[in-house]
This record gives C-alpha cells, structure tokens and sequence, in this order.
C-alpha cells in the first residue's frame, strides 16, 4: 500500500537553530501533503497544507516565515522551523493524499519528535 | 466550530476484554467521522469512517456508529487482542474530502496478555 516516509523521527535541537523534517510519498505521487503539530495532551492541528509547484496555505496562527514549507516535486514536501524556540518543540506529522484519486485516503508519515533545549 | 472530544486514557485492557473508546464532536454541517490508528513506530492509518448519520464503519472487528442525536461516534470491539495496542484517534471533516481534519487528543490503548 502507500506509503508516506517522514524524516527524521527524533531531533534535538539547540534554541535559535533551524530544523528541516522531510515527507516522502514513497510509491505514488501526492499533489497536497499535509502537516500537523501535536503538543503534550492536545489534539493534532492542522498546520499548512502544501501544494506542489506552488505557495503553501497555512491555517490561522501558524506563523509562515517561521513554519518554511517547500514542496519542490510530487513527492517530497518540507517543513522548516526556523529559529526554533523550546516552545516549538512539538511532535509534527506530514500527510498525502494520491494525486487525482478522489476521496482517497489520507497516508500518514510516523511523525518526527522535536525538542528545542 | 469543529471539534473533538476523546476519552484521553490511557486504557489497559486484558485480552479478550470489551474496548470502549469515547469521541463526541461539535461541527457546523454535516461531517464524516474517522477513527485512526497508529501503531507503535508506524504511521497513522484509517481504521474505519462513516460519512452520514447512521451508518456503522467496521473494520478488524472495530465497529462505530454515527450518531447525530447525541453527536457521537465511540469505537467499540468486542475482544480485543495484544495487537491491537496503539494510539487510537477519532477525526472529524467536512465533507467526505477528509482535506482538513480535526483530530481529537489520542486514547493509548495497551492490552496485556
């Protein structure tokens, strides 16, 4: 079945730098991937939605010149934090969806843990 | 607004045990319901959705039903097993699109031999 490749699964970073994670559709192309930010006892929110060849759409309070997204190609999209905080530190989550198949599923990376120290 | 509101757990069953998990939702229109999973080191994977009120997805034996009256869809098994230990997640969309979904927080379920 499809799947969704999310890298890394864990980084620690230091306050001020900046993290990219990586979301790879490994066997089908994806159009729109999708990412999400879970804190501690929280639901997972929706962050951006990212569009090939094009600018992301991001969702109400997500600052996107701290949240880079870049979907280059029909398979890989990221996500940068950029200036990280400890307060980023979050477990984020990418998704895709199979280009031009409608209603299909949504496939879910394993998600990456970041801490900011 | 939409919304969802899961039993936050975590829950420790033993085998062959009835699992309950709760979710009841606030949404504007008429969404579709989804129950997720995401097993240890894996990816979240839909387990089971319903699209209207009344309808019952099922799936691994996993059963929930849609209900308007009381704006619930609690996932239901009637024994479950080691395997099944996961996160378990209840979402909600507009639509059948599932684009944007609203997740509730996650109910851990551990089932002990």
């Amino acid at each position: 079945g499809a799947v969704v490749s999310q890298h890394p699964s864990r980084v620690i970073c230091k306050s001020g730098t900046s993290v990219k994670i990586e979301c790879r559709s490994l066997d089908f192309q994806a159009t729109t991937m999708f990412w999400y930010r879970q804190f501690p006892k929280q639901s997972l929110m929706l962050m951006a939605t990212s569009n090939e060849g094009s600018k992301a759409t991001y969702e109400q309070g997500v600052e996107k010149d701290k949240f880079l997204i870049n979907h280059a190609s029909l398979t890989l999209s990221t996500l940068t934090v950029t200036s990280a905080h400890p307060e980023d530190s979050s477990f984020y989550i990418c998704s895709a969806r199979e280009r031009d198949i409608n209603n299909s599923p949504l496939h879910f990376g394993n998600g990456t843990r970041l801490t900011v120290t | 607004g939409n919304s969802v509101t899961q039993m936050e757990g975590p829950v420790t069953l033993s085998e062959e045990a009835f699992l309950t998990i709760n979710c009841t939702y606030t949404a504007t229109g008429y969404p579709s319901l989804f129950w997720y999973v995401q097993y240890p080191g894996e990816g979240l994977q839909l387990l089971l959705k319903a699209t209207k009120a009344d309808d019952k997805g099922s799936n691994k034996g996993f059963e929930a039903t849609y209900r308007k009256e009381t704006t619930s869809f609690h996932l239901e098994k009637g024994s479950v097993q080691v395997s099944d230990s996961a996160v378990y997640f209840c979402a909600l969309s507009e639509g059948t699109g599932a684009n944007n979904l609203f997740f509730g927080t996650g109910t851990r379920l551990t089932v002990i031999p």
